[in-house]
């Protein structure tokens, strides 16, 4: 029963170009929701995050876009460096306060120089 | 500014033995989370502490699992009687008192059951 999901397990782009990165969710109390990334033997690392009020959240190279209709968000990346390279993770949870978070499998991105 | 810490980074255990991994929040953050990340899965949510009290463990098994955050020192998960499925990465995530749910995560321990 995955509330939060990542149909794609891997992605490549190249270098300069737009990541894409999706996620979907079936739990209609979700209300807050954040990005994490992750290399290889380290903890994740908080990206980005968006509260249900919101449809676009914007930080630097980073947007997080909330279609809460569709239950949907993505993380787009532009430029792609290859210092992105890494493990990708939707998280999700009930609200912005101090709760759990259940979280996608993850993507892995490769961008390609 | 020390961020999460966890230790050991890795642990090698024979089934049947014991596991103590510990957990040091930033400073300044009363809330603790564990998480457990089987291979090519993401993670999968524990337990949530504050300080002498566990607030959610709806996410740990019922049996040889269990959880502290003390007044003083690191939180604990320990495991007795480990068996293989066991093996997985653990994390532990701290978070403010009062901040939104931005959890900030540890490098983690790799746990390993012979």
């Amino acid at each position: 029963d995955q509330q939060v999901k990542q149909n794609s397990p891997s992605l490549s782009v190249q270098e300069g170009r737009i990541s894409i990165l999706n996620c979907d969710y079936t739990n209609s109390m979700f209300d807050y929701f954040l990005w994490y990334k992750k290399y290889p033997a380290e903890g994740p690392t908080f990206l980005i995050s968006i509260s249900s009020i919101k449809d676009k959240n914007e930080d630097g190279r980073f947007t997080v876009f909330l279609n809460k209709s569709a239950k949907h968000l993505s993380l787009h990346i532009v430029p792609s460096q290859p210092g992105d390279s890494a493990v990708y993770f939707c998280a999700a949870s009930p609200n912005s306060g101090n709760t759990p978070l259940v979280f996608g499998k993850g993507t892995r991105l490769s961008v390609i120089a | 500014n020390a961020g999460v810490m966890q230790n050991p980074r890795h642990l090698v255990r024979r089934r049947g033995q014991e596991a103590r991994l510990r957990c040091s929040p930033m400073k300044g953050h009363s809330h603790v989370y564990w998480y457990r990340q089987l291979p090519e899965e993401g993670l999968k949510f524990m337990v949530y502490l504050q300080k002498e009290n566990i607030i959610d463990e709806s996410g740990m098994p019922k049996e040889r699992f269990s959880a502290e955050f003390p007044k003083e020192g690191p939180s604990i998960l320990r495991i007795q009687q480990v068996v293989r499925g066991d093996s997985a990465a653990y994390f532990c995530a701290s978070s403010p008192l009062a901040g939104v749910n931005e959890q900030f995560f540890g490098p983690g321990t790799r746990l390993t059951v012979l």
